[in-house]
């Protein structure tokens, strides 16, 4: 059973530091999405690409965060530096042909847990 | 700008009882609406997806309907099982300030007793 796969699934850090999490896309799948969720705001939408472009990174702060793919099978979402109120679960998402048409689901990974302290 | 609400936030009912859950969006001008399951410490499972264009989908024990005028989808849950027990999400996929979103709810915590 294909899965998005997440790493690290936990990450503990001070202020200040610089943070990299990791997402393997399904095989196959050629849009990746990134997304933040927090016990305040729900799930919020940072970024995501089409066949390793940018399409869309309205959704993040764009001085501390930046979010890439340096190939078809890895996305990175980079904290630099990362501040306690970055703490929450990031998701990332992928999804085939259809789905930025809306005619497939989105499939998720299990989450990396941030916490800043 | 689309909003996602889910009410309640919270349901807890005994086992076997048939529920429905209720979100509702703001624009209706979206390409579908998403329902999607949450266990804890994992990331969303997608259950039904809902075409713009269509009024219902089935999966099993799970129904969904999409009535777009009136901006509300249901969630229907026959013959609820512990196993049922999750939270679970709806969300609307349409066009927000230029590209394609899909804006969330913030979920409804499901607890079903044996």
């Amino acid at each position: 059973d294909a899965r998005v796969t997440q790493t690290p699934r936990h990450k503990v850090t001070e202020m200040g530091q610089e943070v990299t999490m990791r997402c393997q896309p399904i095989l196959g799948h050629n849009t990746v999405f990134w997304y933040r969720q927090t016990m305040m705001q729900g799930l919020e939408l940072l970024a995501y690409f089409r066949n390793r472009a940018p399409l869309d990174d309205s959704g993040m702060p764009k001085d501390r965060f930046s979010a890439e793919m340096p190939d078809a099978t890895l996305a990175t979402l980079k904290i630099q530096p990362s501040e306690p109120r970055d703490s929450a679960v990031y998701f990332c998402a992928s999804g085939g042909q259809g789905v930025l048409s809306g005619n497939q689901p989105q499939h998720f990974g299990d989450g990396t847990r941030l916490s800043i302290l | 700008k689309q909003e996602v609400t889910q009410i309640p936030a919270a349901l807890s009912v005994p086992e076997g009882e048939n529920l429905v859950l209720n979100c509702s969006f703001t624009d209706s001008a979206i390409y579908n609406l998403q329902w999607f399951r949450q266990d804890p410490g994992k990331g969303l499972t997608s259950l039904l997806l809902i075409q713009s264009s269509q009024r219902e989908q089935t999966s099993g024990r799970l129904n969904a309907s999409l009535d777009k005028s009136s901006g509300r989808s249901t969630l229907y849950i026959a013959a609820s099982q512990p196993g049922d027990s999750a939270t679970y999400l709806c969300a609307a996929w349409g066009t927000q300030g230029g590209s394609e979103k899909l804006v969330f709810g913030k979920g409804t915590k499901l607890t079903v007793n044996p």
